[in-house]
């Protein structure tokens, strides 16, 4: 099964506003709710940022914010700090399997 | 607090077994699924397999099944994952994450993770 896609890089300015995409198809992110979105900075563990497509655990920044439509979800992420930079992955519930499967990640760059 | 601590890094020849293990504290032990996730060099997130602990029946993401085993042992509340037939494309850091409750029909609770597991499979 191939992973979720998502774009290999963004970028945004330190204030700006910036969204990710990740596209399943109907056995996965469109058929569940059960999207979640994960930020991992280089040599540090993966971090929970988003669960159940929009929302955050307690301790994670409001700037974070999850959607979904059809087979595609999004991470927004505003108020851009340089701290953001790092790469991000959504996973969701796959009825094939029926496991999880990844996005293969996006490198959020803050110019 | 809840906390998933792994083994030490290991370094295994093409061919060999590597058994990486995972023990669980801060909670009960038996309540929550664990998953077990891949991270090659410059790769992405990879799932594995989820075990329920409760029962020890396991999942297997379809690319690994028979070459995985997912295991626990509730005396020690420690999970392990171990992958037969190594090859390079093994080497990787592997992570066992906290999964749902064992008793949730959808598995997709990811938190917290462990610290990861460096595994390299040299020829």
């Amino acid at each position: 099964q191939s992973a979720l896609t998502q774009p290999a890089s963004v970028s945004g300015s330190p204030g700006q506003s910036i969204t990710i995409s990740c596209t399943g198809t109907s056995s996965d992110v469109g058929a569940y709710n059960y999207v979640s979105w994960f930020q991992h900075h280089p040599g540090k563990v993966p971090k929970l940022l988003i669960f159940d497509v929009s929302e955050r655990p307690s301790g994670v920044s409001n700037r974070f914010s999850g959607s979904k439509s059809g087979n595609t979800a999004s991470l927004t992420i505003s108020g851009l700090q340089a701290e953001d930079e790092a790469d991000y992955y959504c996973s969701s519930h796959t009825r094939t399997n029926w496991g999880v499967i990844f996005g293969g990640g996006t490198k959020l760059t803050v110019l | 607090q809840v906390q998933l601590v792994q083994s030490g890094a290991e370094v295994k020849r093409s061919g060999a077994a590597v058994k990486v293990s995972c023990r669980a504290s801060g909670y009960t032990f038996t309540r929550y699924y664990i998953h077990w996730v891949k991270q090659a060099p410059g790769q992405g997130l990879e799932w594995l397999g989820i075990i329920n602990p409760r029962g020890g029946s396991t999942t297997y993401a379809q690319k690994f099944q028979g070459r995985v085993t997912m295991t626990r042992d509730t005396s020690t509340t420690t999970v392990y994952i171990e992958l037969n037939s190594l090859t390079s494309e093994d080497t990787a850091v592997y992570y066992c994450v906290r999964g749902p409750d064992s008793g949730a029909s959808f598995l997709n609770w990811l938190d917290p993770w462990g610290q990861g597991t460096l595994v390299t499979v040299s020829s």
